[in-house]
């Protein structure tokens, strides 16, 4: 069955602190997508990688193929970052499998 | 340029009604996908189309049908709502609906209260 998990569910921290969001999948995939949702409903696409890492800004993505596993960094947190950050992938296809959110809380 | 639109923003609807959701994709994409974010869960594919033919559908009911127009806007059908249809209702464009793998971009969403 071809799944998303992500931990953890909610994440409080300090403005300032370095965040780290894990997502790990249960079989091979075609790419693997971090979006950002705020209170409104919108989303927000920050990264999509089949390999290796990305970095824009504060956010750095990463993913092993090998071990099927994803993590989403922000460094220097602020209050402006607190949002839900959802992993989803592409199980060789277009259609999306979505994890089931991390719900961020930077406290200034 | 503009991103994705949805219309409507909000939508109150009473159970057995039926409603219709429209989302117009960024200029130049032909992929149209949906998606159904009940609250407090990640979202749930519904259909992708692309180039006016249904690519992949989700695990929902014949309830749920799509469309996509020559002009790449696309609408989805709900029929006899139930309460469980309340959610916010996402689409998403993307460049191409055949191999590869593009990035999607999301429009702000209907939320879809049934009553």
């Amino acid at each position: 069955k071809n799944e998303v998990e992500q931990s953890p569910q909610n994440l409080t921290a300090q403005e300032g602190e370095f965040i780290t969001i894990n997502c790990s999948y249960s079989v091979g995939i075609s790419a693997l997508h971090w979006l950002q949702q705020h209170p409104g409903g919108g989303i927000v696409s920050l990264f999509m990688l089949s390999s290796g890492k990305k970095k824009h800004g504060r956010l750095i993505a990463t993913i092993n193929i090998q071990e099927k596993h994803s993590s989403l960094h922000i460094t220097a947190s602020h209050p402006r970052d607190s949002a839900v950050y959802i992993c989803a992938v592409n199980f060789g296809n277009e259609k999306l499998t979505f994890g089931t959110g991390t719900r961020l809380t930077i406290i200034p | 340029d503009a991103g994705v639109t949805q219309s409507p923003t909000h939508l109150i609807k009473t159970r057995g009604q039926h409603v219709t959701l429209r989302c117009s994709p960024i200029s130049g994409h032909k992929s149209v996908s949906w998606y159904q974010q009940v609250l407090g869960q990640g979202p749930q594919f519904i259909f992708q189309y692309y180039e006016k033919e249904e690519r992949g559908r989700g695990n929902f009911p014949d309830r749920f049908s799509a469309r996509q127009f020559p002009n790449y806007s696309s609408e989805l059908n709900v029929n006899a709502l139930l309460l469980g249809d309340s959610a916010l209702y996402l689409c998403a464009s993307s460049l191409t609906g055949t191999g590869g793998i593009y990035e999607q971009y999301f429009g702000p969403g209907t939320r879809l209260t049934v009553t």
